[in-house]
C-alpha cells in the first residue's frame, strides 16, 4: 500500500511568488492534516480536512495560505504571495478516522528567497 | 493551550547501550494521548510508540518503552540496545482525547525534537 506522498520534495521561490504544494493521502483515508516546521521550531498544525470539508483551520497563519481538497482525495496548499517567513518544511498526514494513527508524508521543503 | 517540551536538542548513545529521551507537557485535560515519532534522515516520520493517559501501564514496543508520569506530566522514551538504525530526530507529541466535534481535538502538538546519534 502506498504511503502519503507529497510533491514537490523541494521548492525554491522568490518572495512574492506563488507556490502550490500537493499531498496525496493513503487511499481511503478521510482525514488529511497539514503541518509546518519552521527551522529550529516545533512542528505546528495548520489545518485538518475530513473528506473535502475543513474541520479545523485554526493553525493557518494568515490569508496568504489557501488549502483545498476537492473531491476529498488529494489536497493542495497554496501560498500567495510567499514571504520569507514561510520557509520551512510542510508535512502532510492522513488517518483513516480522526482517532487513528496519523501517517506522515516526507514533507516539502520550501525556501523563500 | 497544550505545550510539549523536549529539553534535549541532541543526544548521543553508543551502539547496544540504552538512552532516554525526555519530554514534558502541559495540559489541563485529563484525557489525552502521547506519542513518540521518529524521523530518520531524509525519510518520513513514523510512529514509534503511543500512550493513552488513562492507562497506568507504560507502553512498550520491542526495544522502545516509555516512562509515563501523569502527575509530573512527563513522558520519556527509553531505547534499549540501541542500533545504528535508531539514529533519527525524535519528536514527542500530544493529542487531546476529547471526542466532541467542532474543534481542534485531533491535531498533534509537537515538541521541538531531539536529534539522536548512535555511535558504532
Amino acid at each position: 500500500e502506498a504511503g502519503v506522498t507529497q510533491f514537490p520534495s523541494h521548492s525554491v521561490i522568490e518572495k512574492g511568488q506563488t507556490v502550490t504544494l500537493r499531498c496525496d493521502p493513503i487511499s481511503g483515508h478521510d482525514n488529511l492534516y497539514w503541518y509546518r516546521r519552521v527551522m529550529g521550531k516545533e512542528i505546528k498544525f495548520l489545518l485538518h480536512f475530513v473528506k473535502e470539508s475543513k474541520q479545523d483551520e485554526s493553525g493557518m497563519p494568515n490569508n496568504r495560505f489557501l488549502a483545498e481538497r476537492t473531491g476529498g482525495t488529494y489536497s493542495t496548499l497554496k501560498v500567495q504571495p510567499a514571504e520569507l517567513e514561510d520557509s520551512g518544511v510542510y508535512f502532510c498526514a492522513s488517518s483513516q478516522v480522526e482517532v487513528s494513527e496519523q501517517f506522515f508524508g516526507p514533507g516539502t521543503r520550501l525556501t523563500v528567497l | 493551550a497544550q505545550t510539549v517540551t523536549q529539553s534535549q536538542p541532541e543526544m548521543s548513545v553508543q551502539e547496544a547501550e540504552t538512552v532516554t529521551l525526555s519530554c514534558t507537557y502541559d495540559t489541563s485535560e485529563s484525557d489525552y494521548y502521547l506519542f513518540w515519532y521518529k524521523q530518520p534522515p531524509s525519510r518520513q516520520m513514523i510512529l514509534v510508540i503511543r500512550q493513552e493517559a488513562y492507562k497506568q501501564q507504560n507502553a512498550t514496543e520491542n526495544r522502545f518503552s516509555v516512562n509515563f508520569q501523569k502527575a509530573a506530566k512527563s513522558f520519556s522514551l527509553k531505547i534499549s540496545d540501541s542500533q545504528l538504525g535508531d539514529a533519527a530526530m525524535y519528536f514527542c507529541a500530544y493529542r487531546s482525547g476529547a471526542t466532541n466535534s467542532g474543534g481542534s481535538n485531533y491535531k498533534l502538538t509537537f515538541g521541538k525534537g531531539t536529534l539522536l546519534t548512535v555511535n558504532p
